[in-house]
């Protein structure tokens, strides 16, 4: 099963930042936390992990609570293309598999 | 530099057949793992391959089978086709080590759709 708990569905205007949350209570020390997101018939696309510390690249943020619980997936101007089912994931370095949950369908509208 | 090429992008096939998907890896990734995915159990993990073993299975049964070549390029089979294994499947691949300290993420292609008629 998968170890986190997302949104089904968030809605955010073009041009303003979209922040997906995501929980993970159980994340354990070793265990990163990753983003992925499907866009329509495509495969999953990797955006961005972390640890512990903020991350920041060109495709996005990701903000990390101090205790690690629960995090927060940030695209600072969305696009219409960022329209798309978006996955947190937490996995240890070197897991041989990504364990999906039913992830954040988010939709950006004009 | 090229993406994860999967082949073929679509297929139709009766129940009872076996198919064969394939799948080319980015250059220099060692891993390629295999995904189902379906409107009713999401994406599902089927196995994981690196330098030619099977590293880690899913929990599917085993008409399910897959392989990796020497340059890394995998097929995964499923015989006996069943109504239920109509999905799209995924492939993805990986450095499959830690590489400079940091684990990159997965490459999926863009998957093959199959439909069991």
């Amino acid at each position: 099963d998968a170890k986190t708990t997302q949104p089904t569905s968030m809605d955010c205007a073009e041009g303003r930042a979209a922040n997906l949350p995501c929980n993970h209570s159980t994340i354990s020390g070793n265990e990163y936390v990753y983003w992925y997101r499907q866009i329509h018939s495509q495969g999953p696309q990797y955006i961005i992990h972390g640890l512990k510390n903020n991350e920041t690249n060109e495709m996005a943020s990701l903000i990390i609570t101090e205790d690690r619980k629960s995090s927060t997936l940030i695209l600072p101007h969305a696009t219409l293309r960022d329209t798309a089912v978006y996955y947190c994931i937490v996995s240890i370095q070197g897991a041989q598999k990504l364990v999906f949950g039913q992830g954040t369908r988010l939709t950006i509208n004009p | 530099k090229a993406g994860v090429t999967q082949t073929p992008r679509y297929l139709i096939k009766t129940r009872g057949q076996q198919v064969t998907l394939s799948c080319s890896p980015i250059s220099g990734h060692r891993s390629v793992s295999w995904y189902q995915q379906t409107p009713g159990q999401g994406l599902q993990f089927l196995f994981e391959y690196f330098s030619e073993t099977q590293r880690n299975k899913g929990n599917f049964p085993g008409r399910f089978s897959g392989r990796q070549f020497s340059n890394s390029r995998s097929e995964m089979n499923v015989s006996t086709l069943e109504l239920g294994d109509s999905a799209l499947y995924l492939c993805a691949s990986s450095w499959g080590a830690v590489v400079q300290g940091r684990l990159y993420g997965y490459t999926f292609g863009s998957g093959t759709r199959l439909t069991v008629v």
